[in-house]
Order: C-alpha cells, then structure tokens, then sequence
C-alpha cells in the first residue's frame, strides 16, 4: 500500500520569507502523480501544485515550487516570498491509480505566517 | 464553475440516528470521491463513482455507510446507526475525464455525533 508521510506538524516563517514543507511517499509503482494540497481555516482545500513522477523537472506555480527526488522518494514544496495569505495547512498527496484517482494524503503541516 | 457544494455544512446527531449528506459536483465533472477527514488527520478516501456508477469502496467504508450518485449528478452519503466515532469532517471531491488529477474539494460537512 502506497504510505505518504509528513515529519513536520507545524511549521512558522516569516513574511517575504521562503519556507520548505517535506514529504516522503512509499510506492512500488513507476507511474504516478504528487500533490500539494493547501486548506485553509475553515475553508476548502484546494490544489496548489502536481508533479508527473515521468517528468524529471520540477513543477512550479508561481511562488509555490517543488523539489522531486523520485529515487529518494521525497517530494517537498518550497513557498517563496511567504504572504499572510499562505497560512493554512498544507497536504502532501499521492495517486497512483489510473481509472480511480482517489488521493493518500500525508498527515499535514501547519503552516504560520509571523507578521 | 460554480464549485463543488455540500449541504449540510455542520450535522450534530445523536448516537444511533441516521444522517445523509449531499454532494453537488461541478457540472460537468463525471468523477465523484468522498473522502473523511479526522481531527489531525489527512483526508482518507471513502468511494469513488464515475459518472452514477460505484466503483470503488474503501474497507473505511462498513456496511452502516452507503452512497449513491443517481443519474450521475449529485451524491448522497448516508451513515445508519451513527456512532460517535463516525464524528468526523467529510469532504466531496469531483473531477473530469480530461484531467482527473485535479480533485476540486468542497467545503465538507462536519459531522458531530454526541
């Protein structure tokens, strides 16, 4: 069974400030798909940014980037220049299943944004 | 897109009582996933349909739950006998043929079970 694990429970930075959040996944498969999800208090998820496991350069969505390393089976997301706006918490997410691309979530990291 | 909508937003019930959710995915989205999300917890996936078919349920799911999609549009989730630890945040999910990798999330119905 596909695992995805998030080390860190809360993070903090400071405005205009850049942050990394961290991820590891276990697969045995070759072919899938890693999210960063953000939900904000009392809000909705929403997608902040995929990575292809067949794509070899990084995925990036304006200040929002990700460093994918497929053999170490690490997939973290930086936030460059920290807004007020990016507190939420953040989940880092796997699929891997074509015909049902039903989403493992890690356990979140708590992202605050310090004035 | 109008977004995907949940009603109830918040349900308390007490033990034993039946509750039912409804999803309404954005229209022209074929791809439906419920997903629960405890306290401190990522979301954990309940069921999947495609269009009104139920494809796949997770062992999350026991007998007390049941969802339907009919005619594929909107989805019901219903909990029979609810327990108290069935208090929990559960949150609809859709997406489209085209590109399903994009899960667009409601705003979820939080359930309270006292």
């Amino acid at each position: 069974a596909q695992t995805v694990t998030q080390s860190q429970p809360e993070m903090s930075v400071q405005e205009a400030e850049t942050v990394t959040l961290s991820c590891t996944y276990d697969t045995s498969e070759s072919d899938y798909y890693l999210f960063w999800y953000k939900q904000p208090p009392s809000r909705q998820m929403i997608l902040v940014i995929r990575q292809e496991a067949y794509k070899q350069q990084n995925a990036t969505e304006n200040r929002f980037s990700v460093n994918f390393q497929k053999a170490a089976k690490s997939f973290s997301l930086k936030i460059s220049d920290s807004q007020l706006g990016d507190a939420a918490m953040y989940f880092c997410a796997y699929t891997g299943n074509f015909g049902n691309e039903k989403l493992t979530f890690g356990t979140g990291t708590r992202l605050t944004i310090i004035p | 897109d109008t977004g995907v909508s949940q009603n109830p937003r918040h349900k308390i019930t007490k033990r034993g009582q039946n509750v039912t959710f409804r999803c309404d995915p954005i229209s022209e989205h074929n791809r439906l996933y419920w997903y629960r999300q405890t306290l401190g917890q990522g979301p954990e996936f309940l069921t999947y349909f495609q269009n009104e078919a139920q494809l796949e349920k997770s062992r999350l799911l026991s007998d007390r739950f049941s969802a339907e999609r009919p005619k594929g549009s909107f989805s019901t989730l219903e909990i029979q006998r609810t327990e108290q630890g069935d208090s929990a945040m559960y949150l609809c999910a859709s997406s489209r043929d085209r590109d399903p990798y994009e899960q667009y999330f409601g705003p979820g119905t939080r359930l309270t079970v006292t």
